[in-house]
């Protein structure tokens, strides 16, 4: 059974980089049909997709944090792992990583959603 | 458009069906999922596609989609059901949306 786990600094001052790692157990990081993501929500408020790499190592990003996102790879760990520049306290939420999974038909990938998800980790931007 | 709207609090007395929406122009290219949480808890896949669920899902949870709508059906929603329940989807560059979430509550 895979799982996914969040661990990081749970404390990130203003204006610098946050920074988070996700574990992936139970199964190898780089099996095909699936790929990897962050998705966050601040206290009180709805999900938000933040980013994912694939297992090729290329990544798509929200176009509202583009700037200021790495998500990468590294499958000797089978880790993923996410940076977040110029933090401010907008960027206090629980980080949660997750796995995608492509669901398929007769005629190919039909459908993707997140099967499996960590506990999340509390983020707090402040000084 | 690359929102996906959802009505914020849903009520259902106990045993009844209730029927979560969700609507966004990403819908007529890519079909949603559907998503439980509850209090202090990661989110948990119960619907995805055309009406799948996850092994060890319920089958009170139901979706269908039609047009820029998705729904969640619960049909004979327990207490256990209440919770916040969030669509997802993509956009024309396949990134992910999720809507902004539906609180139920089961009266």
């Amino acid at each position: 059974q895979v799982q996914v786990k969040e661990s990081g600094p749970g404390l990130a001052e203003p204006s610098q980089t946050l920074s988070l790692t996700c574990t992936v157990s139970g199964g190898s990081i780089s099996t095909a049909g699936y790929y990897w993501s962050w998705i966050r929500q601040p206290a009180g408020k709805g999900l938000e997709w933040i980013g994912r790499v694939y297992t090729s190592g290329s990544t798509n990003y929200n176009p509202s944090l583009r700037s200021r996102v790495t998500v990468s790879l590294d499958t000797s760990r089978n880790q993923f792992s996410l940076k977040l520049n110029s933090v401010t306290a907008t960027d206090t939420a629980v980080y949660y990583c997750a796995r995608a999974r492509y669901y398929y038909d007769s005629t190919g990938p039909a459908d993707v959603a997140f099967d499996i998800w960590g506990l999340g980790t509390m983020v707090t931007v402040s000084s | 458009s690359s929102e996906l709207t959802q009505d914020p609090a849903v009520s259902v007395a106990l045993g009844q069906t209730v029927t979560i929406t969700c609507q966004g122009d990403s819908l007529r290219h890519f079909s949603a999922a559907w998503y439980q949480q509850k209090p202090g808890q990661a989110p948990v896949l119960v619907n995805y596609g055309k009406n799948n669920r996850p092994s060890g899902i319920p089958d009170r949870f139901s979706g269908s989609n039609s047009g820029n709508t998705a729904s969640l059906t619960i049909t004979g929603a327990q207490a256990e059901d209440e919770a916040d329940y969030y669509c997802e989807s993509r956009d024309t560059s396949a990134n992910h949306l999720f809507g902004g979430g539906t609180k139920l509550t089961v009266l």
